[in-house]
């Protein structure tokens, strides 16, 4: 298994551009999640989805939209680049096995996307 | 909503040395607490997990101690050694399971 995996691993965008950063899982996990890790603030939820076709707002949604078409795939979306959204992104995903326990494992975060927005 | 404090923010130990970092959450229906570690410039990683229907979890030199009523959670390290220095996350799920929230992190540093 390949696990969590992020692309691009690195971006630099000017204010105003648009991009979207693509989280793939090949772990048949029901849950995935975006975060953004900024120094001294730990990490924090931007979007999440819990199935298939289903989104929800985290901690941080302004400026970000998301999209679960597909159960293996979430997507982060930036319309309109801002400075503030300088950052690393990390995505997750968890399951749920046994009377809807959700698990976390140890490979559950992808390696990151490195923004810089100018 | 969840709010988990962590501390402390950086902490400073001997090798060979116990270190301990602490965590409160907010929401009583939170039932599962993960600690991560997380290395410089990776990702970060699940090092160990406890439920809220046990107290205390062991693994080799780290423990996680769980107390439901004062709604806190410690992590414990102990004969602390160099690659032990990383940043630390505690983190608490919702009441309703679906995500966690985490602490801001702990920056331990195991001098030799």
């Amino acid at each position: 298994n390949a696990g969590v995996t992020q692309t691009p691993k690195f971006r630099v965008l000017k204010t105003g551009q648009s991009m979207t950063l693509l989280c793939a899982q090949d772990m048949n996990h029901e849950y995935m999640y975006w975060y953004r890790q900024d120094p001294g603030m730990g990490l924090r939820l931007i979007h999440y989805s819990v199935g298939e076709g289903t989104t929800a707002k985290g901690e941080v949604p302004d400026g970000y939209n998301v999209s679960r078409l597909k159960k293996q795939n979430f997507l982060l979306g930036l319309e309109s680049a801002a400075p503030s959204q300088t950052s690393v992104y990390f995505c997750a995903s968890s399951g749920v096995r046994g009377k809807n326990i959700q698990y976390f494992g140890a490979g559950d975060f992808g390696a990151g996307t490195r923004l810089s927005v100018l | 909503g969840e709010n988990v404090e962590q501390h402390p923010s950086t902490l400073s130990v001997q090798e060979g040395d116990s270190a301990v970092i602490k965590c409160t959450y907010s929401d009583s229906a939170s039932n599962y607490f993960p600690w991560y570690k997380q290395e410089l410039g990776k990702r970060p990683q699940l090092i160990i997990d406890i439920r809220s229907n046990v107290g205390e979890k062991k693994d080799q030199r780290i423990a996680v101690t769980l107390n439901k009523t004062a709604k806190h959670f410690s992590l414990h390290i102990t004969e602390t050694q160099p690659e032990d220095s990383a940043v630390y996350f505690c983190a608490a799920s919702d009441g309703y399971g679906n995500k966690l929230v985490f602490g801001a992190g702990t920056i331990l540093r195991v001098k030799s």
